[in-house]
């Protein structure tokens, strides 16, 4: 079926370290894919996108990587914080010309950080 | 400059209730997406209001219904609660591109 899914439902590093959070997805036809963060009892939080025609997009100190052959998808955040510790969904929107079309998020991913 | 707002932010209902919630797009959004997120999941698209019109729907019963306003706020319907209604409902408003999400609305079905 059509899904976005991550590889890991946690991830635990040291505050400084360098993370990544990786996610799958099955369907070709999508052009367009979001990384967001959520924290407890918040809405999610917009981190970084990427369409189709491009493999790698930096942000401050994210990075996301895209590998079409593979489908697979990953958030590199560097000398990651406390404050990053939360949540982090990818989702997938299968035509993004059209404004605002159904994201498809995957479970998403816990990532703790520790000091 | 306001972003996505809704409301209630917390609501507990019985089973067989009706509830409505409302979400307030950010300024210059037209488009407006709901969404369902059970605890430990993601959140799963309900249905998408453009033009006072519901453009895409998800996977949901007709018991889950919506309306966008001329100001381009929106409201969620939901009929007849079941226990498994219960979750957090997320609005998000787009423009051209990407959805920016609201706080969310925490219900609960008794």
């Amino acid at each position: 079926g059509e899904s976005v899914g991550l590889h890991l439902p946690t991830l635990s590093v040291q505050e400084g370290d360098n993370s990544i959070i990786n996610c799958a997805y099955s369907n070709s036809a999508s052009d367009y894919f979001i990384w967001y963060k959520q924290e407890s009892g918040k809405g999610p939080q917009f981190i970084i996108d990427i369409r189709s025609n491009m493999d790698k997009r930096q942000g401050q100190r994210v990075t996301v990587l895209l590998n079409k052959t593979v489908k697979h998808l990953s958030l590199q955040i560097a000398a990651t914080q406390p404050g990053d510790s939360a949540v982090y969904f990818c989702a997938e929107n299968k035509n993004r010309r059209q404004a605002g079309t159904a994201l498809i998020f995957g479970k998403g991913t816990t990532l703790s950080v520790s000091s | 400059d306001a972003g996505v707002t809704q409301s209630p932010t917390h609501l507990i209902k019985t089973r067989g209730q009706q509830v409505t919630l409302r979400c307030s797009p950010k300024s210059g959004h037209d488009t407006v997406s709901w969404y369902q997120q059970a605890l430990g999941q993601g959140p799963q698209f309900i249905f998408q209001y453009y033009e006072e019109e519901e453009r895409q729907r998800g996977n949901f019963p007709d018991r889950f219904s919506g309306h966008q306003f001329p100001n381009y706020s929106s409201e969620l319907n939901v009929n007849a609660l079941l226990l498994g209604d219960s979750a957090l409902y997320l609005c998000a408003s787009s423009g051209s591109d990407e959805q920016f999400f609201g706080p969310g609305t925490r219900l609960t079905v008794l």
